[in-house]
């Protein structure tokens, strides 16, 4: 499976925007880029994902590098509810049946 | 709508038993997968299941199976329980379980072996 590499930890101050990012150096050009978060006490759950082009929706904006080798998780305000652990994925083109391949993740403090 | 359902939320075994944990898909979706998450290895992928058929596989030892019905409804199965398998089951729903669907996950089967 394709690897991604991510920060062990980072924090952030309530409010304020929060980059998080994500290394993936083997990425293939089909290959899926996904976010998922994990609070506590409860199954991970969908943020966001794209493939080439940037991407927003209700609960944050993917970046996308031009290689593709790296992207950028952005909260844009982030809240008390946003602490959790943020894993970057990739999902292998036309293999990956409900497979998402779990890293480490990047856990998120968000200081009030 | 309702979410992905798993029962049940809590379960205690002791060893060499066998287990069967359950798992509702969000309505219209097809694809079932499940997941074993421990604080060692973190979330593992077990098996996939799309209208009634094993998909796509991880790597477990047989004793973990799973099987889907009809109504895509999932069930997975582990045989001979290890102090080792002691972990948060976690099933996920996608329509199609496609490589750019997202999955959504329940609140997982915390499994206890004594």
């Amino acid at each position: 499976d394709a690897k991604t590499t991510q920060p062990n930890s980072m924090e952030s101050n309530e409010e304020e925007p929060v980059h998080l990012p994500c290394n993936h150096s083997t990425i293939s050009g089909t290959d899926y880029i996904h976010w998922y978060r994990q609070l506590p006490s409860q199954g991970p759950e969908y943020v966001i994902h794209g493939l080439t082009s940037n991407v927003n929706n209700r609960m944050a904006s993917l970046a996308i590098a031009e290689d593709r080798k790296s992207s950028t998780l952005i909260l844009h305000r982030a809240t008390l509810r946003d602490a959790a652990v943020y894993y970057c994925i990739l999902r292998v083109s036309g293999t990956s049946y409900g497979k998402l391949t779990f890293g480490q993740g990047t856990i998120l403090t968000v200081h009030p | 709508k309702a979410g992905v359902t798993q029962t049940p939320r809590y379960l205690i075994k002791t060893r060499g038993q066998q287990v069967t944990l359950s798992c509702s898909p969000i309505s219209g979706h097809r694809s079932v997968s499940w997941y074993q998450q421990t604080p060692g290895q973190g979330l593992q992928f077990l098996f996939e299941y799309f209208s009634e058929t094993q998909r796509n596989k991880g790597n477990f030892p047989g004793r973990f199976s799973g099987r889907q019905f009809s109504n895509s409804r999932s069930e997975m199965n582990v045989s001979t329980l290890e102090l080792g398998d002691s972990a948060l089951y976690l099933c996920a729903s996608s329509r199609q379980g496609a490589d750019n669907e997202k999955l959504f996950f329940g609140s997982g089967t915390q499994l206890s072996v004594l």
